[in-house]
């Protein structure tokens, strides 16, 4: 049991958009950033969001990000069939001084 | 470019030990702390632990504790990560990744940190089985 929780799966099709959300505490994203990893099988993970909201150098504007309170989001426009993947959350959290991931969510471009 | 370069496919016997590495080249290596995380099969990311390289500092998952050792070699730019008393359930890929650690506010004395992992290991892959 993730102490982020993330809805297993979501489904669009592509062209569509997409949101995945991840919910935690205070002591986790209510006070830390949030990440976000895209994993491919059979590849390794691959930081597409940092600081809530920042994409990386060479992630497209279709990735975006957003926090409220103890909540955190993940949103994709334009899906493209290469977006399916396992996407996960994570942040530090503090009682824990632990890094902490949300169990993933499989996507599917239908 | 930047990149950790993991060893090998390993398979162990349960009871046994696995050490991985983790080679990191084209930056620091004594700048950013390494992380080690877990893919069991059909299973999600699971944290294990960090280091420091430059003091050799570690914290480990609770899950972990007493049976995972961290350590680092500053001269070749390696990290290790050996689990001890391997059971059939820590098969598994382990990954590296490093931890960029950065200030975002200061107030008053307190500095509050962003922490995320840029950039990850391939994977080694650990089979346990008798």
């Amino acid at each position: 049991q993730s102490v982020l929780t993330q809805p297993p799966s979501v489904s669009a099709a592509p062209g569509q958009k997409v949101t995945i959300s991840c919910s935690g505490s205070s002591s986790n994203i209510g006070n830390n950033y949030v990440s976000w990893y895209q994993h491919l099988p059979g590849s390794a993970p691959k930081l597409l969001i940092y600081d809530n909201n920042k994409r990386p150098s060479g992630i497209p504007a279709r990735f975006s990000g957003s926090k409220s309170g103890t909540s955190a989001t993940l949103g994709i426009t334009g899906l493209q069939t290469g977006d399916e993947a396992d996407y996960y959350c994570g942040t530090w959290d503090s009682s824990l001084s632990a890094w902490v991931f949300g169990g993933g969510t499989k996507l599917t471009v239908l | 470019q930047v990149q950790l370069v993991q060893s090998g496919a390993e398979v162990k016997k349960p009871g046994a030990s696995v050490k991985v590495s983790c080679k990191a080249s084209g930056y620091t290596f004594t700048s950013y702390d390494i992380n080690w995380v877990r893919q069991a099969t059909g299973q999600g990311l699971e944290w294990m632990g960090w280091m420091n390289p430059n003091s050799g500092n570690t914290g480990y998952a609770q899950k972990f504790q007493g049976r995972v050792t961290m350590t680092r070699n500053t001269s070749t730019g390696t990290a290790y990560m050996e689990l001890s008393s391997l059971r059939s359930e820590d098969t598994a890929i382990y990954y590296c990744a490093r931890l960029r650690k950065e200030v975002r506010e200061v107030i008053i004395i307190q500095k509050f940190y962003s922490f995320y992992m840029d950039v990850w290991g391939k994977g080694t892959t650990v089979t346990v089985s008798s």
